[in-house]
């Protein structure tokens, strides 16, 4: 099976854009995580997704959202960046009712 | 809140001996304890996990240990080799199914 994909790789912006980042998981996975991870505040979870519902939020500002799509491929956005945005973007997938996540590589943001 | 630390932050071994990381979880209602290792421009990759109800569990060179009472959970790597050389972070889930991931432990094995 192919793995958990994100696009894009890598990403430069700028202050005050705005940014949509994509995520497939591993076919058949229903369930979408997503992380935020810094050199400073480690790997911190920000929603999941199942079945096109968040199921879970964590602690971060309504400038992040995202949703899913009915083929499970789930899509997040942050508005207006800010310079601390910068981070690398984790999606993980999981099957239903299982608790194992696979990550994706990651999208690399950069804002400047 | 929910909170994992992990120690030490960096390891270093010499290739052939042992590693051993530590972590310890607030939420006794945690009942799953994944450890991932993430090398350079890679996302995490699982490599064993425990749930609550099994105190050890052994995966070749890798066994992960659960003490619940004190809230602690262990990852050890015998036979280190350089290719073991990568970030390895835990992570305990919620009751509300949240992965909670400890700050990882940069692990160095010199050859």
């Amino acid at each position: 099976k192919a793995g958990v994909t994100q696009t894009p790789r890598y990403l430069i912006k700028t202050r005050g854009q705005q940014v949509t980042l994509s995520c497939s998981p591993i076919s058949g996975h229903r369930s979408v995580s997503w992380y935020q991870q810094t050199p400073g505040q480690g790997l911190q979870f920000l929603f999941e997704y199942f079945s096109e519902t968040q199921r879970n939020k964590g602690n971060f500002p309504g400038r992040f959202s995202g949703r899913q799509f009915s083929n499970s491929r789930s899509e997040m956005n942050v508005s207006t960046l800010e310079l601390g945005d910068s981070a690398l973007y984790l999606c993980a997938s999981s099957s239903r009712g299982a608790e194992t996540q696979y990550f994706g590589p990651g999208t690399r943001l950069l804002v400047l | 809140g929910e909170n994992v630390e992990q120690h030490p932050s960096t390891l270093s071994v010499q290739e052939g001996d042992s590693a051993v990381i530590k972590c310890t979880y607030s939420d006794s209602a945690s009942n799953y304890f994944p450890w991932y290792k993430q090398e350079l421009g890679k996302g995490p990759q699982l490599i064993i996990d425990i749930r609550s109800n099994v105190g050890e569990k052994k995966d070749q060179r890798i066994a992960v240990t659960l003490n619940k009472t004190a809230k602690h959970f262990s990852l050890h790597i015998t036979e280190t080799q350089p290719e073991d050389s990568a970030v390895y972070f835990c992570a305990a889930r919620a009751m509300g199914g949240k992965l909670i991931f400890g700050q990882g432990t940069e692990l160095s094995v010199k050859p």
